[in-house]
């Protein structure tokens, strides 16, 4: 499975977009891009995948690049309840998801 | 919506005592689960891939006489920390796949287990 490097820490002001990085250079053709947050002491919760193109849900958008070695996942109005740790997990087949360091997130009032 | 759940949400025990944590998918069937562990400040690890009807798979590193798993139904499966220490306490996480669809789709987690030993 691709490494990931991710900022450790970002801050937001709360109602702005949040754009959290992520680099994936070794990133094979069948892997999909996940993305995880994790609130503090709770299960992480899905955010949103995605293979080549842009994806956009309810939650967020992913924008991957074209050579597919990056994404950013953006969260358009950050709240105060988005506040967490957010993991990029490039998985392969099967359905494993191993987790890298991810992002601490803090949406600032 | 499907739902992963575990039991109990958190646990203290003695040390050399042995725990049992439930892990149970809500409305769907899951063959396949996976256990992870997660100490403080740090990310999720994953332990091991419980096997409905079949041995669970471990990952490098991890005990398998110490982390028992046992995935007897479609819809439970049970990790037990035997003989535990304090080196033990963690937070522990299951998950599961979304049902009815390939491969590359998401998982759902459970609220996760406190475990401290004492």
């Amino acid at each position: 499975d691709a490494k990931t490097t991710q900022p450790p820490s970002m801050d937001c002001a709360e109602g702005r977009a949040a754009n959290l990085p992520c680099n994936h250079s070794t990133i094979s053709g069948n892997e999909y891009v996940y993305w995880y947050r994790q609130i503090h002491s709770q299960g992480p919760q899905y955010i949103i995948h995605g293979l080549k193109n842009n994806e956009t849900n309810e939650m967020a958008s992913l924008i991957i690049t074209e050579d597919r070695k990056s994404s950013t996942l953006i969260l358009p109005h950050a709240t105060l309840r988005d506040t967490a740790v957010y993991y990029c997990i490039p998985r392969n087949t099967g359905n494993q998801f191993y987790f890298g360091t991810g992002t601490s997130l803090t949406v600032i009032p | 919506g499907a739902v992963v759940s575990q039991h109990p949400s958190w646990v203290i025990c003695k040390s050399g005592t042995s725990v049992k944590i439930e892990c149970r998918s809500l409305d769907f069937q899951a063959t396949t689960m996976f256990w992870y562990r997660q100490f403080p400040k740090q990310s999720l690890m994953l332990m091991a891939t419980s096997n409905e009807g079949s041995k669970a798979t471990y990952e490098q590193g991890v005990e398998k006489d110490k982390f028992l798993i046992n995935h007897a139904s479609l819809t439970l499966s049970t990790l037990t920390v035997t003989s535990a220490h304090p080196e033990d306490s963690s937070f522990y996480i299951c998950s599961a796949p979304r049902p009815g669809a390939g491969m590359n789709t998401e998982a759902f987690f459970g609220q996760g287990t406190r475990l401290t030993v004492v």
